[in-house]
């Protein structure tokens, strides 16, 4: 299985939206509503933003929001705040139910 | 409250085998559908999912890495311990365990991590 295609990098200054996309296949983003969202800050564990595509966790955020469309899904962060800076994972079940991840994307705040 | 603390060798050599142990907290592997899984990230690089096991002791395997990796449970001890053969230095990476729950419609997603523990591999 392959990783998730993310963008490498994103930036946004304070008050904007952006949006990190995640693109696999019909095999497991695609076929799927499993796909989570973790963000991570440098040397920390990673946290849960959002799974099963769009439902957050207890505790994250509104500002966080997640949604899928065909074999790409998306995360969108509105608002943006100088703490949403860190790096931010994909992942998704796949048909052989196991899972993989994407490869990151690190989110700048200018 | 969840937590969960990974231990284990800090360095091993090329070849041999590594045994990590998750010591958790505030829930029972033998509770339906709670799950443990290990994560792991080199140095700089992404994360990468390695192996999960569930409460009715069904595991699944990162289909790259299946054939040396060997995930357990002890659910008397709150334990999991996943055990990886053949050892490479490309294999350094912080490993994590982490919580899961799973029902059918909604599964493979993590939502209490332990702090993770840097393994390296060098001789």
């Amino acid at each position: 299985q392959s990783a998730l295609t993310q963008p490498a990098s994103v930036s946004g200054s304070p008050g904007q939206s952006i949006t990190i996309s995640c693109t696999g296949t019909s095999s497991d983003v695609g076929g799927y509503n499993l796909v989570s969202w973790y963000q991570q800050y440098s040397g920390k564990a990673p946290k849960l933003m959002i799974y099963d595509v769009s439902n957050r966790p207890s505790g994250v955020s509104n500002r966080f929001s997640g949604s899928k469309s065909g074999n790409t899904a998306s995360l969108t962060i509105s608002g943006l705040q100088a703490e949403d800076e860190a790096d931010y994972y994909c992942t998704s079940a796949t048909s052989s139910v196991t899972l993989v991840f994407g490869g990151g994307t690190k989110l700048t705040v200018l | 409250q969840i937590t969960l603390k990974e231990s284990g060798p800090t360095l091993v050599k090329p070849t041999q085998t590594l045994a990590l142990t998750c010591t958790f907290s505030g829930f029972s592997v033998s509770t339906i559908g709670v799950g443990v899984g290990w994560i792991r990230q080199p140095p700089g690089a992404a994360l990468e999912w390695l192996a999960v096991i569930y409460w009715n002791d069904v595991k699944r395997y990162s289909p790259s890495l299946k054939t040396r990796l060997t995930i357990t449970k002890d659910t008397s001890k709150n334990r999991v311990v996943l055990i990886m053969t053949d050892m490479d230095p490309v294999d350094t990476a912080t490993y994590y365990c982490a919580h899961t729950f799973y029902t059918p419609e909604s599964y493979y997603w993590f939502d209490n991590w332990g702090q993770g523990t840097l393994v390296t591999v060098s001789s």
